[in-house]
């Protein structure tokens, strides 16, 4: 069975503190995607990334980065020097390269940046 | 370009009417999702088509809903008769391709409330 946790519900932050965002996945594939998604207030759901399972290098992206670990399952987000503009719900999900894949996602973690 | 578009954005029913949610994906997008957001269970996938056609309708919840993509560039979600468990969000997502690595966009949501 496929599955994503993310541990965190709710994390709140001061404007400028890093912030990391955990995600766990459970696959028995050996070729699988790892998403991350943001649902800011307004609600709609904006990709940010993905991953494939073979590519562990960690990305980043401005004040975003990711750090993609087979060995502990996890694919973490880390937001450096957080604005109130990342107050958002942030979503990892997972796609299995073995079937035409729909996205399972975590529960998603709710970020509030405080000024 | 124009990204997945739903309507309506907003939705109030009394219980037993009839429901139809509509989507129209990212042209020459092959796959089409519908995903359903509540506070109790997350984003749960509902259907998926791979052109035009019906894959996995497993999420479906039950004989009251269903769906249809009579063309690539159209598919609604009908609700009868409504009950107010079925408040939520849901989510349309389209994806370039059949395979599970293609990142599925979503749509901005239609907010359903049933009385």
């Amino acid at each position: 069975a496929q599955k994503v946790t993310q541990a965190q519900t709710e994390i709140s932050v001061v404007e400028k503190e890093d912030v990391t965002l955990d995600c766990v996945y459970e696959t028995r594939d050996t070729t699988y995607y790892l998403f991350w998604y943001k649902q800011p207030p307004s609600g709609e759901l904006v990709f940010l990334i993905r991953r494939n399972s073979f590519d562990e290098q960690n990305e980043i992206s401005g004040r975003y980065s990711w750090n993609f670990q087979k060995s502990t399952s996890s694919f973490n987000f880390t937001i450096t020097a957080s604005q109130v503009v990342d107050s958002a719900v942030y979503f990892c999900a997972l796609s299995s390269g073995g079937s035409q894949g729909n996205l399972i996602f975590g529960k998603g973690t709710k970020l509030s940046v405080k000024p | 370009d124009a990204g997945v578009i739903q309507s309506p954005r907003h939705e109030v029913t009394e219980m037993g009417q009839e429901v139809t949610l509509r989507c129209k994906p990212i042209s020459g997008h092959n796959s089409l999702f519908w995903y359903r957001q509540t506070m109790m269970r997350g984003l749960e996938l509902l259907i998926y088509f791979n052109n035009n056609v019906p894959i996995d309708d497993s999420g479906m919840p039950e004989d009251r809903f269903s769906a249809k993509m009579p063309n690539a560039s159209f598919s609604t979600l009908k609700i009868q008769p409504s009950e107010p468990r079925d408040s939520a969000v849901y989510f349309c997502a389209s994806r370039q391709g059949v395979l599970a690595k293609n990142i599925q966009y979503f749509g901005a949501g239609t907010r359903l409330s049933v009385l």
